[in-house]
């Protein structure tokens, strides 16, 4: 799987838009880009993946630019329930590739 | 996600002792995962399981034994716990869908302490 880098941790203010990136240069054509985000030592809640199109659903949009070598997370308008670690995981489809999670991004979002 | 359920979600156990945690799913998923995630860090692959009669060995295996008892159970044994096992023990499921995609998704979380 594709090593992601992401920041280690981000602010926002409540009600602006969390955009959390992603670098993954590696990414081969066949990965797709997934992101989860834990909420205290909650289970890791999914939250969006894609291939190359950007894709939006009631949660969040993401972004994958044209040469798929990094992505943007956008919560449009952050709450305080919003607070937790996102994590940005590539991952291919062929038998055996398993998700790998990094450290993630901390987002805060402030009152 | 309340489709996929834990048992314990708490236990403290002593060094040398016999743990099994299991999980339970009702989202009809072939593909099931265990996972250990220490503090500050992020998830680690114990083991997987893509159906019933297949057990895989993850990233860290060692110290860990599966059991996949039917398409909706998957148990996660301690054969003789140690202090370092102490950690956030995740279990989800998958299924693969037509293109490729595999959306894991995971149950509460058992927090395992070995003194």
């Amino acid at each position: 799987d594709a090593k992601t880098t992401q920041p280690t941790s981000m602010d926002c203010a409540e009600g602006r838009a969390a955009n959390l990136p992603c670098n993954h240069s590696t990414i081969s054509g066949n990965e797709y880009v997934y992101w989860y985000r834990q909420i205290h030592s909650q289970g890791p809640q999914y939250i969006i993946h894609g291939l190359k199109n950007n894709e939006t659903n009631e949660m969040a949009s993401l972004i994958i630019t044209e040469d798929r070598k990094s992505s943007t997370l956008i919560l449009p308008h952050a709450t305080l329930r919003d607070t937790a670690v996102y994590y940005c995981i590539v991952r291919g489809y062929n038998y055996g590739q398993n998700f790998v999670f990094g450290p993630g991004t901390r987002l805060s979002v402030l009152p | 996600d309340a489709d996929v359920t834990q048992t314990p979600r708490n236990r403290i156990t002593k060094t040398g002792k016999r743990i099994m945690l299991e999980c339970s799913q009702t989202k009809g998923h072939d593909r099931m995962y265990w996972y250990r995630q220490d503090p500050g860090l992020g998830l680690r692959l114990i083991y997987y399981s893509f159906d019933v009669k297949d057990i895989n060995k993850g990233e860290i295996s060692d110290g860990y034994s599966v059991s996949r008892q039917a398409q909706a159970k998957f148990s996660l044994s301690l054969e003789s716990a140690i202090p370092n096992q102490t950690a956030l023990y995740f279990c989800a499921t998958s299924d693969l869908k037509f293109g490729g995609t595999d959306t894991q998704y995971f149950g509460p979380g058992t927090r395992l302490t070995v003194l």
